[in-house]
């Protein structure tokens, strides 16, 4: 199994542009997240998605949006990219939500100048 | 909602030294609390975890305590190794509801050769 995979790496918007990071997983599970990372701030939870066709806002969602189309896929989009969100995002997913534990995409790195 | 805090944010110690880090959270509901390692450019990885019925685990070198009355539990680390090196996140994830855990800002540990 791959786990989780996330493209691209690192890249760098201008203010304004707009991007969609890609998640894939092969676990088969149903718990879906999305985190950004910002230095000494832990991990915020921006979407989360608890099966194919439903999603939820987390913690800081706004300038963000998700879809889930299939299990394995889960989109995160931004639009009008400002530079506030400059940081380092990560996928990750679950079996299900409680004592299960989140299996961790290896991040992307994003700019925005 | 629930609120982990999480400290020291930082802690340096030299090699074959014990490390602690502690944890405290808000939400009497929670009942599963994992531990993550994060090594440099990479995504957070579990290392230990324990249930609410759980006062102790253990895994070789690293253990993990949980008080529930006081809402606290700790990560200890004996005979710290360089490559114990890494960013430390807990977490505490609710019983019920969306089962969506809540992170703590993160411990970068040091271990001095």
């Amino acid at each position: 199994n791959a786990g989780v995979t996330q493209t691209p790496k690192f890249r760098i918007l201008k203010i304004g542009q707009s991007m969609t990071l890609q998640c894939t997983q092969d676990m088969n599970h149903n718990y879906m997240y999305w985190y950004r990372q910002d230095p000494g701030m832990g991990l915020k939870l921006i979407y989360y998605s608890v099966g194919a066709g439903i999603t939820d806002k987390g913690e800081v969602p706004n300038g963000y949006n998700v879809s889930r189309s299939t299990t394995e896929d889960f989109p995160l989009r931004l639009e009008l990219a400002a530079p506030s969100q400059t940081s380092v995002y990560f996928c990750a997913s679950s079996y299900s939500g409680t004592e299960y534990e989140q299996y961790f995409g290896p991040g992307t790195r994003l700019t925005v100048t | 909602g629930e609120n982990v805090e999480q400290h020291p944010s930082t802690l340096s110690v030299q090699e074959g030294d014990s490390a602690v880090i502690k944890c405290t959270y808000s939400d009497s509901a929670s009942n599963y609390f994992p531990w993550y390692k994060q090594e440099l450019g990479k995504g957070p990885q579990l290392i230990i975890d324990i249930r609410s019925n759980v006062g102790e685990k253990k895994d070789q070198r690293i253990a993990v305590t949980l008080n529930k009355t006081a809402k606290h539990f700790s990560l200890h680390i004996t005979e710290t190794q360089p490559e114990d090196s890494a960013v430390y996140f807990c977490a505490a994830t609710p019983s019920g509801g969306s089962y969506i855990p809540t992170f703590g800002r993160g411990t970068s540990l040091i271990v001095h050769p």
